[in-house]
C-alpha cells in the first residue's frame, strides 16, 4: 500500500461547480498535512496547510479526518484557473521528510 | 524576484555520461532539497541539506551526489547516468524543515532524458 494515495482523476468539472477529492495516508502518527498545486509542466506550489480543526481559504476548504486517515480538499465555485494537479503531502518521520501523493488532476470546463 | 533557480532546464545525456544540476536560491533559506518526479508517482526526495556544508540522504539517493559549499547553492551530480534516471528534477528550499509547515519553494524543474 502506498503511504499517500490519491485518485489520479482526471476530474472533469463544469465551471462554477463544487468539487472535492480525498487523499488517504498510511502512517497514523503523521502530524502535518498539506495540499500543493502543480500546473502542467510547472513546479509545485503550496496551496494550503491542513489543520486538525480544518481550515478555509477563500473558495478552498481542507479537512483532516484522523480516525479514517484521510484529508480532503473542497473547491467551491470552481474557476477555469483551478485546472491543475493537486498534490497531497504528509509529513514523514522527520521534519525534513515529506511524503507526496502522485496527485489528482482537475480539469475545469467552460 | 528570482526565488529558486535551476539550471539547466532541459538536458539529454547518453548512458554513462555525467552532469551537474545547479540550484540557486536568494531567500537565505537554510534548508534545500532535491526531488525527482516520475509519471504516476509522487515526488521523491533524493538528498537534502539543513545548512551550508551539510548534506543527507533522502529516499532515493543511489546514483546521485550533492554538495552545499555555499548557503545559496545546492548541486546535484550524476556520475554515470542511467536510463532509470530519466525524470524531472526539482530543487526546493525552505526557511525551516518542510515537515514543520514551512512552505517549500520550488525551482522550475530540469527535464533530464538519459538515452
Amino acid at each position: 500500500r502506498k503511504e499517500v494515495e490519491q485518485d489520479p482523476g482526471p476530474f472533469n468539472v463544469p465551471e462554477g461547480a463544487t468539487v472535492a477529492f480525498n487523499c488517504t495516508y498510511s502512517n497514523s502518527a503523521s502530524q502535518s498535512f498539506f495540499w500543493y498545486r502543480q500546473d502542467c509542466r510547472k513546479e509545485p506550489k503550496l496551496l494550503m496547510s491542513v489543520y486538525s480543526s480544518g481550515n478555509e481559504d477563500g473558495r478552498f476548504t481542507a479537512q483532516l479526518n484522523r480516525a479514517s486517515q484521510y484529508i480532503s480538499l473542497l473547491i467551491r465555485d470552481s474557476k477555469l484557473s483551478d485546472s491543475a494537479t493537486y498534490l497531497c503531502v504528509v509529513r514523514g518521520d522527520s521534519n525534513y521528510q515529506l511524503i507526496w501523493g502522485a496527485g489528482t488532476k482537475l480539469i475545469i470546463k467552460p | 524576484n528570482a526565488g529558486v533557480t535551476q539550471t539547466p532546464k532541459f538536458r539529454v545525456l547518453k548512458t554513462g555520461q555525467s552532469m551537474t544540476l545547479l540550484c540557486a536560491q536568494d531567500m537565505n533559506h537554510e534548508y534545500m532539497y532535491w526531488y525527482r518526479q516520475d509519471p504516476g508517482m509522487g515526488l521523491r526526495l533524493i538528498h537534502y541539506s539543513v545548512g551550508e556544508g551539510t548534506t543527507a540522504k533522502g529516499e532515493v539517493p543511489d546514483g546521485y551526489n550533492v554538495s552545499r559549499l555555499k548557503k545559496q547553492n545546492f548541486l546535484l551530480g550524476l556520475e554515470s547516468a542511467a536510463p532509470s534516471q530519466t525524470s524531472v528534477y526539482f530543487c526546493a528550499s525552505s526557511y525551516g524543515g518542510q515537515g514543520t509547515g514551512r512552505e517549500a519553494f520550488f525551482g522550475q524543474g530540469t527535464r533530464l532524458t538519459v538515452v
